[in-house]
């Protein structure tokens, strides 16, 4: 079964509104979460890492005011997309560390397409 | 020069053949090497995974790593259709801050 859930699987909105996406862990309490983003035939790449109860840490270039991450529990993590606009249109893909050897587990992503 | 090669392909191939996928990598320090299946617009599924050299093989599934030479391999035996999806090696020191390659997009054709 599903180790993560992610959701919505797809949004559609309108320029300038705000997009909220949900990462669940479900089989394991996750401290770290990490969001990435993918562009059509192009690789994963990684926007930034969700800490349980601290702030997230961005990678170089990414937004933090506009890619907000909230990482309440140990087993949520959401990624607000603020102000959309077409430039972020892409799919976002959440990730959960968990098992053996730390495998990184993936979400089913959120297509985003900002009109 | 990227940290992870991966050839884009496309790559096309008759149901039955034996599927080679590779990637090269240049930091001589990672440890952990991951394959990953993507269908399209699904979240990556975790493959194969491997601990520093050496070779783990897992039913139609042969994943090698080489360390000296910096490449690893995929190897996927009498291929299916349900195989047909895009490919990601993934590699780091830890496991949780993993480099990607492009990704292999796979089709296996009846």
């Amino acid at each position: 079964g599903a180790v993560v859930s992610q959701h919505p699987s797809r949004v559609i909105c309108k320029s300038g509104t705000s997009v909220k996406i949900e990462c669940r862990s479900l089989d394991f309490q996750a401290t770290t979460m990490f969001w990435y983003r993918q562009f059509p035939k192009k690789s994963l790449m990684l926007m930034a890492t969700s800490n349980e109860g601290s702030k997230a840490t961005y990678e170089q270039g990414v937004e933090k005011d506009k890619f907000l991450i909230n990482h309440a529990s140990l087993t949520l993590s959401t990624l607000t997309v603020t102000s959309a606009h077409p430039e972020d249109s892409s799919f976002y893909i959440c990730s959960v560390p968990g098992g053996a050897y730390e495998k990184l587990f993936f979400g089913s992503g959120t297509q985003l397409s900002v009109l | 020069q990227k940290e992870v090669e991966q050839d884009p392909g496309p790559l096309s191939v008759p149901e039955g053949a034996i599927v080679s996928l590779n990637c090269t990598y240049s930091n001589s320090a990672f440890q952990y090497f991951m394959w990953y299946r993507q269908y399209s617009r699904k979240g990556p599924e975790l493959l194969m995974y491997t601990y520093s050299s050496g070779n783990k093989e897992d039913g139609r599934f042969t994943a090698q790593v080489d360390k000296s030479s910096k490449y690893i391999s995929l190897f996927i035996r009498d291929s299916q259709p349900s195989d047909s999806a895009t490919y990601l090696c993934a590699m780091g020191r830890g496991a949780q801050k993993l480099v990607f390659g492009q990704g292999t997009r796979l089709t296996i054709n009846p």
